[in-house]
């Protein structure tokens, strides 16, 4: 069983249009965390959930709103895409707050046109 | 503020060679953990090791080593005898409390193993 999973794997879509990432994890963590990879390969974090409350918000535009229905899942919607938005975006998740080990997803590679 | 220095960006040797990745952070923290993940060219981040700042005690773990030194606030991670399937980009990895516990990445060292 994939720990935690995202869909798509990839998204290729038109300027403008609005898309959503979602995100499961099935290791029964407590928090959870959206990570923006660039095409130079840096990964920054957005931000961070902790049983469904928002607990990391970095510097991030108002078009991408996270929502976490449960603290098993925590999705990614993004609106009026943009040309800078491509990236691979990467869910995680870790036990707590604390400093324990963030386990990733497999990524979702958005591509915007 | 935390920081992650990988130095290194690209890294080539021939299979059975030894590498070398260093990792240089800065933290105001006085407990922290530092981490290590890699990235293979399937995209995937994969855990591999976690160190908290008390346990100065070098690991190894079958082909795979490294060695935190809380002076020159350093996690080197060596891979002994590359093999092929050793290709991919590294990432040394920073979380303290004063950050917010975020976890701070390395900009990553890119290693590739020829056959």
């Amino acid at each position: 069983d994939t720990a935690v999973s995202q869909t798509p794997k990839y998204l290729v879509t038109q300027m403008g249009n609005d898309k959503s990432i979602k995100c499961e994890q099935n290791l029964g963590h407590d928090t959870m965390y959206w990570y923006k990879q660039d095409s130079k390969k840096f990964l920054k974090i957005m931000f961070s959930y902790n049983n469904k409350e928002l607990i990391i918000n970095e510097t991030v535009p108002n078009r991408f709103s996270p929502k976490s229905p449960d603290k098993a899942h925590l999705n990614l919607h993004i609106n009026s895409l943009e040309l800078g938005d491509s990236a691979v975006y990467f869910c995680a998740s870790s036990p707590g707050t604390g400093v324990g080990t963030q386990y990733f997803g497999p990524g979702t590679r958005l591509l915007v046109l | 503020a935390q920081k992650v220095t990988q130095a290194q960006t690209e890294i080539s040797v021939v299979e059975k060679e030894d590498v070398t990745l260093d990792c240089v952070y800065e933290t105001r923290d006085t407990t922290y953990y530092l981490f290590w993940y890699k990235q293979p060219p399937s995209g995937e981040l994969v855990f591999l090791i976690r160190r908290n700042s008390f346990d100065e005690q070098n690991e190894i773990s079958g082909r795979y080593s490294w060695n935190f030194q809380k002076s020159t606030s350093s996690f080197n991670f060596t891979i002994t005898a590359s093999q092929v399937v050793d290709s991919a980009v590294y990432f040394c990895a920073l979380r303290g409390e004063a950050a917010g516990n975020k976890l701070t990445f390395g900009g990553g060292t890119r290693v590739l193993v020829k056959p």
